[in-house]
């Protein structure tokens, strides 16, 4: 088992541009979770999916952010425009019910 | 509502130390409870779980019982290890009746633990 997949590791851009974040679960996790982690604010449930479904998506911080997950294996997080604030390392995870999460290695977004 | 408080850190201990992390929780009938780790540039692992009153979870030397007199599951360790240091996310699930789980995390307690 690979584990919760993530790309890119890192991704360094410029304020104003797109940024496409990637998440491949673990294979039958029904449940996928995106944070965001900052020395700030700590570890913040962005939006979670389940079969594929968005289920609660209270967590985004605006509306230059939105997630989509087409299939059971694979998820994206997109920042459109993106701005420095948006600069933080981003976390998958997947869960299969009563087994708590497994995480990706983390995306490490700098916005400049 | 659901949620997880923890001990401040940071905490900075010497090795082969004894550990105390302490973790409350607030939530609704039973819980699953859990200890995640977060080592320096990497994801949270799940490090050990209890899911019922007076079950002790335990990995890698590290321990916790489920408390639920005193709502707590504080992570204890007799003796660290340089290799320990890491940030520790006490977490709990609230069992409701749907096919997901929506962990609760704690805010995390770094431990650095020096030579």
């Amino acid at each position: 088992d690979a584990g919760v997949i993530q790309s890119p590791r890192h991704e360094v851009t410029e304020m104003g541009q797109e940024v496409t974040l990637r998440c491949k679960p673990i294979s039958g996790h029904n449940s996928l979770f995106w944070y965001r982690q900052t020395m700030m604010r700590g570890l913040e449930l962005l939006i979670y999916f389940n079969n594929n479904v968005p289920i609660d998506d209270s967590g985004m911080p605006e509306d230059r952010f939105s997630a989509k997950m087409p299939n059971a294996s694979f998820s994206t997080l997109k920042i459109q425009p993106s701005e420095p604030r948006d600069s933080a390392v981003y976390f998958c995870a997947s869960s299969r019910t009563g087994y708590g999460y497994t995480f990706g290695s983390g995306t490490r977004l700098t916005v400049v | 509502g659901n949620s997880v408080t923890q001990m401040e850190g940071p905490v900075t201990l010497s090795e082969e130390a004894f550990l105390t992390i302490n973790c409350t929780y607030t939530a609704t009938g039973y819980p699953s409870l859990f200890w995640y780790v977060q080592y320096p540039g990497e994801g949270l692992q799940l490090l050990l779980k209890a899911t019922k009153a007076d079950d002790k979870g335990s990995n890698k030397g590290f321990e916790a019982t489920y408390r639920k007199e005193t709502t707590s599951f504080h992570l204890e360790k007799g003796s660290v290890q340089v290799s320990d240091s890491a940030v520790y996310f006490c977490a709990l699930i609230q069992p409701v009746k749907t096919s997901y789980d929506k962990v609760i995390f704690g805010p995390g307690t770094s431990l650095s633990v020096i030579p």
